[in-house]
């Protein structure tokens, strides 16, 4: 069982669609992101949540919705997304979302909107 | 604001050494983290260092720090074709910052 689960692996969505991004971790970690990787652009941080509760929505438009139901899980939801939404979404977790523990990565989900 | 950058591709004959560097912004830096993202695949952290050590050694990985240069560099001894994959730099402060990624093309 690998530390950062994310399903599915690829979603193909039409821009009407609604869908969910499902990220689970096993290693005990309080704080979980998601991340955005678009070609040729850095990682974009999308959402920090630390012990359940969101610390940090860096300027995400509104059809993106995320949801923290315990420190384990966590849900992207997508809806009336465009073409340019397209990419990898990487979900991570750390111990804590402040001093020196590093990210674990899940391997993503690869986002097509036709 | 912060920033962390590295250049975008890297060519390395296989059984040589790849060195790939890292410049960051941010002064105040306490980790430096080295990722691995091989096709299809998440980022898998590869080795960190603390920001008042200069240097750390794991098997063939060597990271070495200057602060005063704010560089880090990654250097892979006896690269292999497994090694092919894109390498991220990322700084912590208050949060991580990540470079663009260095993508490490091995060549027979």
């Amino acid at each position: 069982e690998t530390g950062v689960t994310q399903t599915p692996r690829h979603l193909v969505m039409g821009m009407t669609n609604k869908k969910s991004l499902k990220c689970e971790q096993h290693l005990g970690h309080n704080a979980m992101y998601w991340y955005k990787q678009s070609a040729k652009k850095p990682l974009e941080l999308m959402f920090v949540y630390n012990f359940k509760e969101q610390t940090e929505n860096n300027s995400v438009p509104s059809r993106f919705s995320p949801e923290c139901p315990n420190s384990s899980h966590l849900f992207l939801h997508l809806h009336t997304l465009q073409p340019e939404d397209s990419a990898l979404y990487l979900c991570a977790s750390s111990q804590d979302e402040g001093g020196v523990s590093p990210l674990h990565f899940g391997n993503g989900t690869r986002l097509t909107v036709t | 604001g912060e920033d962390v950058e590295q250049s975008l591709f890297l060519s390395v004959r296989e059984g040589d050494s790849s060195v790939i560097n890292c410049t960051y912004t941010d002064s105040s830096s306490t980790y430096l983290y080295w990722y691995k993202q091989e096709p299809g695949a998440g980022l898998q952290l590869l080795t960190y260092i603390f920001s008042n050590m200069d240097m750390k050694q794991d098997q063939r990985l060597t990271v070495l720090l200057n602060k005063k240069d704010k560089h880090l560099s990654l250097r892979i001894a006896d690269t292999q074709t497994g090694d092919s994959a894109i390498y991220f730099c990322a700084e912590r402060d208050d949060k991580i910052i990540f470079g663009k990624g260095t993508r490490l093309h091995i060549l027979p």
